[in-house]
């Protein structure tokens, strides 16, 4: 597989459940993010990882907790979440150092919470 | 308080014309501008970028104008074909250790007519 790869594609949840978001990339980064985009909202930054460093939390809930074991994988758990955080959450990774502005998405997840 | 305007939500035009996407910033720390396009189901794809250096980036039919003083910024599509039909971002970073942290345009959907 090439590119950053997300899992799963699409995601219902009730708001007492727990759910994981998963993030590859496979491009040999050292940068991953975690974006959201909700309906008619442009995309937002949420989280930045370099070199597993969480560098970067952009003011977002603490029902939203992200993990990053290593410089390949990304995690966003999720917990007790709200009918408003359902949106679409995009994963990226970069080159820092590099041309480390240009991010490459992932195909994101389709969150909805009921 | 939104820093990256696309204040044209949608934009139609006849497939070998030019298509022109504008972008509007407020903040003057942004330092490099770049432009991604998303099909449905899919994460954006970068398409080119320019730094605050430089006015204009050409990248075969797609060429990125910066007019620093007016904070504004276009993609120009010459000539449009179909394909190009898609949501087109606009994007800006402060650069220095905001690498990766992107602010957002909400988006201009464009459909070329063949």
């Amino acid at each position: 597989e090439t590119g950053v790869t997300q899992t799963p594609r699409h995601l219902v949840m009730g708001m007492t459940n727990k759910k994981s978001l998963k993030c590859e990339q496979h491009l040999g980064h050292n940068a991953m993010y975690w974006y959201k985009q909700s309906a008619k909202k442009p995309l937002e930054l949420m989280f930045v990882y370099n070199f597993k460093e969480q560098t970067e939390n952009n003011s977002v809930p603490s029902r939203f907790s992200p993990e990053c074991p290593n410089s390949s994988h990304l995690f966003l758990h999720l917990h007790t979440l709200q009918p408003e955080d359902s949106a679409l959450y995009l994963c990226a990774s970069s080159q820092e150092g590099g041309e480390g502005e240009k991010l490459f998405f992932g195909s994101g997840t389709q969150l909805s919470v009921l | 308080d939104q820093q990256v305007k696309q204040n044209s939500p949608s934009l139609s035009v006849q497939e070998g014309r030019i298509s022109i996407l504008n972008c509007d910033y407020t903040n003057s720390m942004f330092d490099y501008f770049l432009w991604y396009k998303k099909y449905p189901a899919e994460g954006p794809t970068f398409l080119i970028s320019i730094s605050s250096i430089k006015d204009k980036n050409e990248d075969g039919r797609f060429t990125v104008f910066l007019n620093k003083s007016a904070k504004h910024l276009s993609l120009h599509i010459v000539p449009s074909q179909p394909g190009d039909s898609a949501v087109y971002f606009c994007a800006a970073s402060a650069g220095g250790t905001s690498y990766g942290k992107l602010t957002f345009g909400q988006g201009t959907i464009l459909t070329v007519h063949p």
